[in-house]
């Protein structure tokens, strides 16, 4: 059963850069029918896509978000990483990472890590 | 900025039937794109629900089910169950931004 495990700081200054961590397990990142993504949610509000990475290192952004992000994958550890620069108060929320099915769906989540932006 | 908007809640009484509308435009599920949708229990990560308009997982029941039609989709719940008191989001591909949008988000009450 493939499973995906985030992990990375709780707890980010103002202006500094979040670092989360995606460990994937129970199954190959490098995939080719399958793309990785990044979902966020403040708390009490929606889902946002944060952006998307295939295991080749092609990636795609929300355009809100996109001169802030940074997604990378490393197939040697099976994992994927996001970095989001010059967080604010705004950016504090659940981060998902996810499978993407055909880059169309996600069908497998993990449970999710609460990072919070505060001095 | 959620480009697909769903109405913030909607309830029943068990057993009844209730629907969840999801509305885009002509650069999402106006355009063709699929619309997928997840559940969402208190304190845990969505899980996905119906895939590609009309589609259940294994393992989702068939009280479930999905349809779309021009730029906008539904979700079906038929014999509402108080465990399926929850957030349901709706999400598609929208060519304008390049990428996955989530809908607005509808809390389900089983009264």
């Amino acid at each position: 059963q493939l499973q995906l495990q985030e992990s990375g700081p709780g707890l980010v200054k103002p202006s500094e850069t979040l670092s989360l961590t995606c460990t994937v397990s129970g199954g190959s990142i490098s995939s080719s029918s399958y793309y990785w993504g990044w979902i966020r949610q403040p708390p009490g509000k929606g889902l946002e896509w944060i952006g998307s990475i295939y295991y080749s290192g092609s990636t795609y952004y929300n355009p809100s978000l996109k001169s802030r992000v940074t997604i990378s994958v490393d197939t040697s550890k099976n994992q994927f990483s996001l970095k989001l620069s010059s967080v604010t108060a705004a950016d504090t929320a659940v981060y998902y990472c996810a499978r993407l099915e055909a880059a169309r769906f996600f069908d497998y989540w993990g449970q999710g890590t609460l990072v919070t932006v505060s001095s | 900025q959620s480009v697909l908007t769903q109405p913030p809640s909607v309830s029943g009484a068990p057993g009844q039937r209730v629907t969840i509308s999801c509305t885009g435009s002509s650069s999402n599920i106006g355009a063709g794109y699929d619309v997928h949708w997840y559940q969402q229990l208190p304190g845990t990560a969505p899980k996905l629900l119906i895939y590609g308009n009309s589609n259940r997982p294994s393992g989702v029941p068939d009280r479930f089910s999905g349809s779309k039609s021009g730029t906008s989709a539904s979700l079906a719940i038929t014999g509402l169950q108080a465990e399926d008191e929850a957030d349901y989001y709706c999400q598609s591909y929208d060519s304008s931004l390049s990428g996955c949008v989530f809908g607005t988000g509808t809390k389900v009450t089983v009264l």
